[in-house]
């Protein structure tokens, strides 16, 4: 099955750099990969997902970058502010297939005032 | 986005009771429907799928005796937490799906979690 593998495990920027988490997956099949954000005591929340045919997505400070031959895709946060602080998920599933996510292990990010 | 609520937010029971947690789509028809655990600083761990009118499929090592999910319309999953123990306690969190019109394929809406704790 699939295994979806994150790191760091935590991070702490300070206000205004950017942050970097990436994923990498086992299942070459997966084709759908989202990001979410969850903060203490609340349910995850999609923020980007980006699609196997496209390598790059962005919206507004955030990107999400796809490697299909490494098997690997990343968050990228730039202008972080105080409020991007919650723990992130990356996710990977297979459209067609089972449509399970199966997640990563999360990233917990401090940004630093 | 499409609203996916979950009632009650926190409950507290003792231990042999069963507990019931409700998943409502607010805004649309979900076909699928999950129901993920979540332990404290841990992942999101799949418990089970369920589709409007069919039984749920479990995830290996996952009861279904213990935990019975009931998708009976295209608007609410429930999910029952039969004679609950201490082990039981967790967080437990639905998402919702809809294949088609607003929901693009594989996008799934997470509810706000329900916090189990058994005394």
């Amino acid at each position: 099955g699939e295994n979806v593998e994150q790191h760091p495990s935590t991070l702490s920027v300070q206000e205004g750099d950017s942050a970097v988490i990436k994923c990498t997956y086992s299942d070459s099949a997966s084709n759908y990969f989202p990001w979410y954000k969850q903060e203490l005591g609340k349910g995850p929340q999609l923020i980007i997902d980006i699609r196997s045919n496209v390598g790059e997505k962005k919206d507004q400070r955030i990107a999400v970058t796809l490697n299909k031959t490494a098997k690997h895709f990343s968050l990228h946060i730039t202008e972080t502010q105080p409020e991007d602080s919650a723990v992130y998920f990356c996710a990977a599933s297979w459209q067609g297939g089972s449509e399970k996510l199966v997640f990563g292990k999360g990233t917990k990010l401090t940004v630093n005032p | 986005g499409a609203v996916v609520s979950q009632h009650p937010s926190r409950v507290i029971c003792k231990s042999g009771t069963s507990v019931k947690i409700e998943c409502r789509s607010l805004d649309f028809q979900a076909t699928t429907m999950f129901w993920y655990r979540q332990f404290p600083k841990k992942s999101l761990m799949l418990m089970a799928t369920s589709n409007e009118g069919s039984k749920a499929t479990y995830e290996q090592g996952v009861e279904k005796d213990k935990f019975l999910i009931n998708h009976a319309s295209l608007t609410l999953s429930t999910l029952t937490v039969t004679s609950a123990h201490p082990e039981d306690s967790s967080f437990y969190i639905c998402s919702a799906s809809w294949f088609g019109g607003r929901a693009r394929i594989n996008e799934q809406f997470f509810g706000p979690g329900t916090r189990l704790t058994v005394l």
